[in-house]
C-alpha cells in the first residue's frame, strides 16, 4: 500500500514564508510523480493550486510555488496573507493511479 | 466555462451498491486528453482518489478500492457514472468528480464539483 507523507499541521505568521512538503513511501518523489497541490477551507470543494511540480492555473496566487525538495514535493508560500489558512493536500502519480496525502493544516496566526 | 455536478442517493444502506453521477459543461469527453475522476472525503478526514475514465475510453481504479468500483461514460450525455458495491458505514463521505487533463506540461486537476454526501447506514 503506498503512502503520500504529508506534515500534520504548520503555523506561519502573516507575511512570513512557510514550506509545506510532501513524501512517497516508494522512494523519492520526481516529476514523473507530477505532484499536484490543492487547497480546501472548511465546507469548500477542494481547489486546484498547483500541477505537474511547479505550474499555475491562471488563478493561483504568485505567492505559491511548487517545486521538489529533498526528495519530496514542495509547496511554498511567500508572504502568507490570513486567507491561506486551510488545508493542503498533495497528489502524487502512480502509474494510472493516483494518491493524496493526509493533509497539512496550515495556521496563519 | 466548466462545470461539473456530483449527483445520487443522500443515504444508501449496508450492502447496497452506490450510483453516482457527474454532469458536465464545458469540455467534452471524447477530446484527446480529456478525463474525470472520482474523489472522496470521509468527515473530517482526508481525499482519497477513487477512479478515473480517459478520452479513449481507459479506466484507472484505486488500489484499494478496485474491486468494488466500476466508471463508466456517456459523451452523448456529458455524463460519468461511478458505482461502488457493497457499500458500508466507512465508506460516508463527500463524493467529488473533478476534470482531468493531460497535456505537455503534465497531468491536472482543475474543475471540481461541489462535491454531493453519500451516508451510509441501515
Amino acid at each position: 500500500q503506498t503512502v503520500v507523507t504529508q506534515e500534520p499541521s504548520l503555523t506561519v505568521s502573516p507575511g512570513g514564508t512557510v514550506t509545506l512538503t510532501c513524501a512517497s513511501s516508494t522512494g523519492a518523489v520526481t516529476n514523473g510523480y507530477y505532484p499536484n497541490w490543492f487547497q480546501q477551507k472548511p465546507g469548500q470543494a477542494p481547489r486546484a493550486l498547483i500541477y505537474n511540480t511547479n505550474n499555475k492555473y491562471s488563478w493561483t496566487p504568485a505567492r505559491f510555488s511548487g517545486s521538489l525538495l529533498g526528495g519530496k514535493a514542495a509547496l511554498t508560500l511567500s508572504g502568507v496573507q490570513p486567507e491561506d489558512e486551510a488545508e493542503y493536500y498533495c497528489l502524487l502519480y502512480y502509474g494510472g493511479a493516483w494518491v493524496f496525502g493526509g493533509g497539512t493544516k496550515l495556521t496563519v496566526v | 466555462q466548466v462545470t461539473l455536478r456530483e449527483s445520487g442517493p443522500a443515504l444508501v444502506k449496508p450492502t447496497q451498491t452506490l450510483t453516482l453521477t457527474c454532469t458536465f459543461s464545458g469540455f467534452s469527453l471524447s477530446t484527446s486528453g480529456m478525463c474525470v475522476t472520482w474523489i472522496r472525503q470521509p468527515p473530517g478526514k482526508a481525499l482519497e482518489w477513487l477512479a478515473r475514465i480517459d478520452w479513449d475510453d481507459d479506466k484507472y481504479y484505486s488500489t484499494s478500492l478496485k474491486t468494488r468500483l466500476t466508471i463508466s461514460k456517456d459523451t452523448s450525455k456529458n455524463q460519468v457514472v461511478l458505482t461502488m458495491t457493497n457499500m458500508d458505514p466507512v465508506d460516508t463521505a463527500t463524493y467529488y468528480c473533478a476534470r482531468m487533463g493531460i497535456a505537455e506540461a503534465g497531468h491536472y486537476f482543475d474543475y471540481w464539483g461541489q462535491g454531493t454526501l453519500v451516508t451510509v447506514s441501515s
